[in-house]
Protein backbone atom coordinates (compact mmCIF):
# COMPACT_ATOMS: atom_id res chain seq x y z
CA UNK A 1 0.00 0.00 0.00
CA UNK A 2 1.03 3.58 -0.53
CA UNK A 3 1.76 5.98 2.11
CA UNK A 4 2.19 9.76 2.08
CA UNK A 5 4.25 11.34 4.93
CA UNK A 6 4.08 15.54 5.48
CA UNK A 7 6.25 15.77 8.38
CA UNK A 8 5.30 19.54 8.47
CA UNK A 9 2.14 20.08 10.88
CA UNK A 10 2.36 24.47 10.15
CA UNK A 11 4.53 26.35 8.25
CA UNK A 12 4.75 30.00 8.49
CA UNK A 13 5.89 32.58 5.38
CA UNK A 14 5.70 36.24 5.53
CA UNK A 15 4.66 38.23 2.53
CA UNK A 16 6.59 38.25 -0.68
CA UNK A 17 8.78 35.43 0.53
CA UNK A 18 9.71 31.91 -0.35
CA UNK A 19 8.31 28.74 1.49
CA UNK A 20 8.82 25.02 0.89
CA UNK A 21 6.57 22.31 2.23
CA UNK A 22 7.68 18.83 2.23
CA UNK A 23 6.25 15.45 1.34
CA UNK A 24 7.33 12.26 0.93
CA UNK A 25 5.91 8.74 0.10
CA UNK A 26 6.11 5.57 0.05
CA UNK A 27 5.01 2.86 -3.13
CA UNK A 28 6.42 -0.07 -5.21
CA UNK A 29 5.12 0.93 -8.31
CA UNK A 30 6.94 2.70 -11.08
CA UNK A 31 3.91 4.87 -12.83
CA UNK A 32 2.23 7.10 -10.81
CA UNK A 33 1.06 10.89 -10.36
CA UNK A 34 1.69 13.24 -7.03
CA UNK A 35 -0.57 16.40 -6.76
CA UNK A 36 -0.24 18.77 -4.45
CA UNK A 37 -4.11 20.24 -3.33
CA UNK A 38 -4.72 23.70 -1.31
CA UNK A 39 -7.71 23.06 1.08
CA UNK A 40 -8.78 27.10 2.00
CA UNK A 41 -11.94 27.51 4.94
CA UNK A 42 -14.41 26.66 1.82
CA UNK A 43 -12.83 23.21 2.51
CA UNK A 44 -12.85 22.73 -1.36
CA UNK A 45 -9.73 20.81 -2.61
CA UNK A 46 -7.86 22.91 -5.49
CA UNK A 47 -5.74 20.99 -7.60
CA UNK A 48 -2.44 23.30 -6.94
CA UNK A 49 0.26 21.24 -8.96
CA UNK A 50 0.92 18.02 -10.69
CA UNK A 51 3.48 15.63 -11.46
CA UNK A 52 3.96 12.38 -13.58
CA UNK A 53 6.29 10.43 -12.16
CA UNK A 54 7.51 9.54 -16.21
CA UNK A 55 8.46 13.06 -16.33
CA UNK A 56 11.99 13.81 -14.89
CA UNK A 57 11.34 18.00 -15.31
CA UNK A 58 10.08 19.54 -12.14
CA UNK A 59 6.40 20.95 -12.99
CA UNK A 60 5.61 24.87 -12.82
CA UNK A 61 2.68 26.67 -12.42
CA UNK A 62 3.16 30.37 -11.96
CA UNK A 63 4.57 31.04 -8.09
CA UNK A 64 4.27 27.35 -7.54
CA UNK A 65 7.26 24.48 -8.67
CA UNK A 66 8.39 21.56 -7.32
CA UNK A 67 11.24 19.64 -6.32
CA UNK A 68 10.34 15.99 -7.74
CA UNK A 69 13.16 13.13 -6.20
CA UNK A 70 12.06 9.57 -8.05
CA UNK A 71 14.74 7.39 -6.42
CA UNK A 72 14.40 9.49 -2.98
CA UNK A 73 10.54 9.61 -3.18
CA UNK A 74 10.39 13.19 -2.31
CA UNK A 75 8.00 15.33 -3.89
CA UNK A 76 8.46 19.44 -2.18
CA UNK A 77 6.52 22.56 -3.23
CA UNK A 78 7.94 25.84 -3.77
CA UNK A 79 5.37 29.02 -3.07
CA UNK A 80 7.61 31.91 -4.30
CA UNK A 81 6.12 35.69 -3.62
CA UNK A 82 3.77 34.15 -1.16
CA UNK A 83 0.36 35.65 -1.22
CA UNK A 84 -2.31 36.30 1.68
CA UNK A 85 -4.19 33.99 -0.14
CA UNK A 86 -2.13 31.42 -0.17
CA UNK A 87 -2.89 30.68 3.18
CA UNK A 88 -4.76 27.18 3.92
CA UNK A 89 -4.03 23.72 4.45
CA UNK A 90 -1.55 22.24 1.51
CA UNK A 91 -1.75 18.56 0.94
CA UNK A 92 0.63 15.92 -0.94
CA UNK A 93 -1.31 13.25 -2.76
CA UNK A 94 -0.19 9.86 -4.37
CA UNK A 95 -2.70 8.52 -7.15
CA UNK A 96 -2.38 4.96 -8.17
CA UNK A 97 -3.09 3.34 -11.52
CA UNK A 98 -6.46 2.79 -10.83
CA UNK A 99 -7.24 6.81 -9.83
CA UNK A 100 -7.18 6.18 -5.80
CA UNK A 101 -6.03 9.31 -4.04
CA UNK A 102 -3.72 8.81 -0.80
CA UNK A 103 -3.49 11.93 0.79
CA UNK A 104 -0.82 13.30 3.66
CA UNK A 105 -2.11 14.63 7.11
CA UNK A 106 -1.72 18.13 5.34
CA UNK A 107 0.44 21.24 6.54
CA UNK A 108 -1.26 24.55 7.70
CA UNK A 109 0.57 27.22 5.45
CA UNK A 110 -0.09 30.88 7.45
CA UNK A 111 1.36 33.89 5.45
CA UNK A 112 1.86 36.78 7.59
CA UNK A 113 2.22 40.78 6.70
CA UNK B 1 -19.25 25.65 -15.53
CA UNK B 2 -20.94 23.84 -13.05
CA UNK B 3 -18.66 21.96 -10.81
CA UNK B 4 -18.81 19.25 -8.36
CA UNK B 5 -22.03 19.68 -6.44
CA UNK B 6 -22.71 18.22 -2.61
CA UNK B 7 -25.59 18.18 -0.90
CA UNK B 8 -26.48 18.66 2.01
CA UNK B 9 -23.94 20.83 2.97
CA UNK B 10 -23.99 19.78 6.53
CA UNK B 11 -26.32 17.03 8.95
CA UNK B 12 -26.26 16.41 12.21
CA UNK B 13 -27.79 12.51 13.28
CA UNK B 14 -27.78 10.41 15.81
CA UNK B 15 -25.77 7.14 16.94
CA UNK B 16 -27.25 4.17 14.94
CA UNK B 17 -29.62 6.24 12.18
CA UNK B 18 -28.39 5.68 8.58
CA UNK B 19 -27.43 9.05 5.72
CA UNK B 20 -27.23 9.60 2.53
CA UNK B 21 -24.70 11.76 0.96
CA UNK B 22 -24.88 13.29 -2.82
CA UNK B 23 -23.02 14.35 -5.06
CA UNK B 24 -23.64 15.54 -8.96
CA UNK B 25 -20.20 15.75 -11.00
CA UNK B 26 -18.33 17.55 -12.99
CA UNK B 27 -20.68 17.99 -16.36
CA UNK B 28 -18.59 15.02 -18.71
CA UNK B 29 -16.91 13.05 -16.23
CA UNK B 30 -18.09 9.83 -15.47
CA UNK B 31 -16.45 8.86 -12.56
CA UNK B 32 -17.09 9.69 -8.98
CA UNK B 33 -15.24 8.67 -5.89
CA UNK B 34 -15.91 9.60 -2.48
CA UNK B 35 -13.13 10.53 0.60
CA UNK B 36 -13.79 10.70 4.25
CA UNK B 37 -11.82 13.76 5.71
CA UNK B 38 -11.87 13.28 9.75
CA UNK B 39 -10.97 16.88 11.63
CA UNK B 40 -7.30 18.02 11.35
CA UNK B 41 -6.92 14.80 9.29
CA UNK B 42 -5.88 14.57 5.33
CA UNK B 43 -9.00 12.65 3.42
CA UNK B 44 -9.33 8.72 3.19
CA UNK B 45 -10.52 7.08 0.10
CA UNK B 46 -13.78 5.21 0.36
CA UNK B 47 -14.31 3.97 -2.77
CA UNK B 48 -14.99 4.95 -6.42
CA UNK B 49 -17.74 4.61 -9.05
CA UNK B 50 -17.80 4.09 -12.66
CA UNK B 51 -20.43 3.12 -15.08
CA UNK B 52 -22.85 2.53 -11.99
CA UNK B 53 -20.59 -0.08 -10.54
CA UNK B 54 -18.14 0.09 -7.59
CA UNK B 55 -14.42 -0.14 -9.02
CA UNK B 56 -12.29 0.04 -6.17
CA UNK B 57 -13.29 -0.06 -1.96
CA UNK B 58 -10.69 1.57 0.78
CA UNK B 59 -10.62 0.15 4.38
CA UNK B 60 -13.52 0.78 5.23
CA UNK B 61 -16.87 -1.29 6.65
CA UNK B 62 -19.89 -2.41 4.98
CA UNK B 63 -21.75 -0.05 6.41
CA UNK B 64 -20.37 2.74 3.97
CA UNK B 65 -21.91 1.53 0.26
CA UNK B 66 -22.52 3.69 -2.59
CA UNK B 67 -24.29 3.99 -5.71
CA UNK B 68 -24.19 5.52 -9.25
CA UNK B 69 -27.05 6.57 -11.11
CA UNK B 70 -27.12 6.63 -15.01
CA UNK B 71 -26.68 10.63 -15.10
CA UNK B 72 -23.05 9.93 -12.97
CA UNK B 73 -24.57 11.15 -10.18
CA UNK B 74 -23.68 9.08 -6.64
CA UNK B 75 -24.89 8.78 -3.36
CA UNK B 76 -22.95 7.59 0.02
CA UNK B 77 -24.85 5.76 2.40
CA UNK B 78 -24.10 5.27 6.03
CA UNK B 79 -25.81 2.32 8.22
CA UNK B 80 -25.77 2.39 11.67
CA UNK B 81 -23.90 5.36 12.36
CA UNK B 82 -20.92 5.91 14.92
CA UNK B 83 -19.67 8.75 16.60
CA UNK B 84 -16.47 8.55 14.77
CA UNK B 85 -18.51 8.53 11.63
CA UNK B 86 -18.45 11.94 11.95
CA UNK B 87 -16.22 14.04 9.31
CA UNK B 88 -16.13 15.96 6.32
CA UNK B 89 -17.32 13.77 3.20
CA UNK B 90 -15.38 15.26 -0.16
CA UNK B 91 -16.77 13.98 -3.54
CA UNK B 92 -14.44 14.50 -6.64
CA UNK B 93 -15.27 13.58 -10.26
CA UNK B 94 -12.85 12.74 -13.12
CA UNK B 95 -13.49 11.64 -16.68
CA UNK B 96 -11.79 7.95 -16.45
CA UNK B 97 -8.27 7.59 -17.54
CA UNK B 98 -7.58 11.58 -17.15
CA UNK B 99 -5.44 12.77 -14.41
CA UNK B 100 -7.31 15.58 -12.75
CA UNK B 101 -10.04 15.50 -10.11
CA UNK B 102 -12.90 18.00 -9.25
CA UNK B 103 -13.64 18.25 -5.68
CA UNK B 104 -17.36 19.40 -4.21
CA UNK B 105 -17.46 21.44 -1.13
CA UNK B 106 -18.41 18.51 1.28
CA UNK B 107 -20.87 17.64 3.16
CA UNK B 108 -20.23 18.02 7.20
CA UNK B 109 -21.79 15.08 8.92
CA UNK B 110 -21.71 15.69 13.06
CA UNK B 111 -22.90 12.31 14.63
CA UNK B 112 -24.36 12.89 17.87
Amino acid sequence: AQTVTQSQPEMSVQEAETVTLSCTYDTSESDYYLFWYKQPPSRQMILVIRQEAYKQQNATENRFSVNFQKAAKSFSLKISDSQLGDAAMYFCAYRSAYGKLTFGTGTRLQVTL
Amino acid sequence: DAGVTQSPTHLIKTRGQQVTLRCSPKSGHDTVSWYQQALGQGPQFIFQYYEEEERQRGNFPDRFSGHQFPNYSSELNVNALLLGDSALYLCASSVTGARGYTFGSGTRLTVV
